[in-house]
């Protein structure tokens, strides 16, 4: 069955601290692969967006990596802000495909 | 530019009643989705429409039927309501298949008593 796992399930941080989010996938064949942020009570917003053939893709602060071959992804956020809290959702495309999988999300809090 | 719109916003509906949630997007997407987002769950898929006149359940449809009215709108229907179905709805669309950026709604809200 085609999965997408997070971790941590949740993190606080304190402002100006940078942190890695992980995303674990076992969706094959693979098309490409999502971070999306999520404010409370809004749809999800697009960060980045890679193929099975990027490594890396910057937006502002931050930054997603991509090893296909082990099926991982990371999402690193620079010099965290109050504003970066928010749900942070891996999703996984099937090559393809049209259905979209959705890790459960990692919730940062970034606290003063 | 809008981008995709739901309607409403918010909704409370007893046991048994049914209603329809509605959703429209302005960018000549192909592909629309309708998600349900509960605690702890993420986001999973009722129902998709890979193009204008078909339509394919996913994860989760029981209790749910969709319709594709045309390329912009995508309905959602519980045609009769249960507690189970109290849950935040997300609808998204795509320009196409694969490496394009899924657009959402900004969700509608149902409790159901």
């Amino acid at each position: 069955k085609n999965q997408v796992e997070q971790s941590p399930q949740s993190l606080i941080i304190l402002e100006g601290k940078n942190c890695t989010l992980q995303c674990n996938y076992t969706v094959s064949p693979f098309s490409n692969l999502r971070w999306y942020k999520q404010d409370t009570g809004r749809g999800p917003v697009s960060l980045t967006i890679m193929t099975f053939s990027e490594n890396t893709k910057s937006n502002g602060r931050y930054t997603a990596t991509l090893d296909a071959d082990t099926k991982q992804s990371s999402l690193h956020i620079t010099a965290s802000q109050l504003s970066d809290s928010a749900s942070y959702i891996c999703v996984v495309s099937e090559q393809a495909g049209t259905a979209l999988i959705f890790g459960k999300g990692t919730t940062l809090s970034v606290s003063s | 530019n809008a981008g995709v719109t739901q309607t409403p916003k918010f909704q409370v509906l007893k046991t048994g009643q049914s209603m329809t949630l509605q959703c429209a997007q302005d960018m000549n997407h192909n592909s629309m989705y309708w998600y349900r987002q509960d605690p702890g769950m993420g986001l999973r898929l009722i129902y998709y429409s890979a193009s204008e006149g078909t339509t394919d359940k996913g994860e989760v449809p029981n209790g749910y039927n969709v319709s594709r009215l045309n390329k912009r709108e995508f309905s959602l229907r519980l045609e009769s309501a249960a507690p189970s179905q109290t849950s935040v709805y997300f609808c998204a669309s795509i320009p196409g298949q694969g490496g394009t950026e899924a657009f959402f709604g900004q969700g509608t809200r149902l409790t159901v008593v």
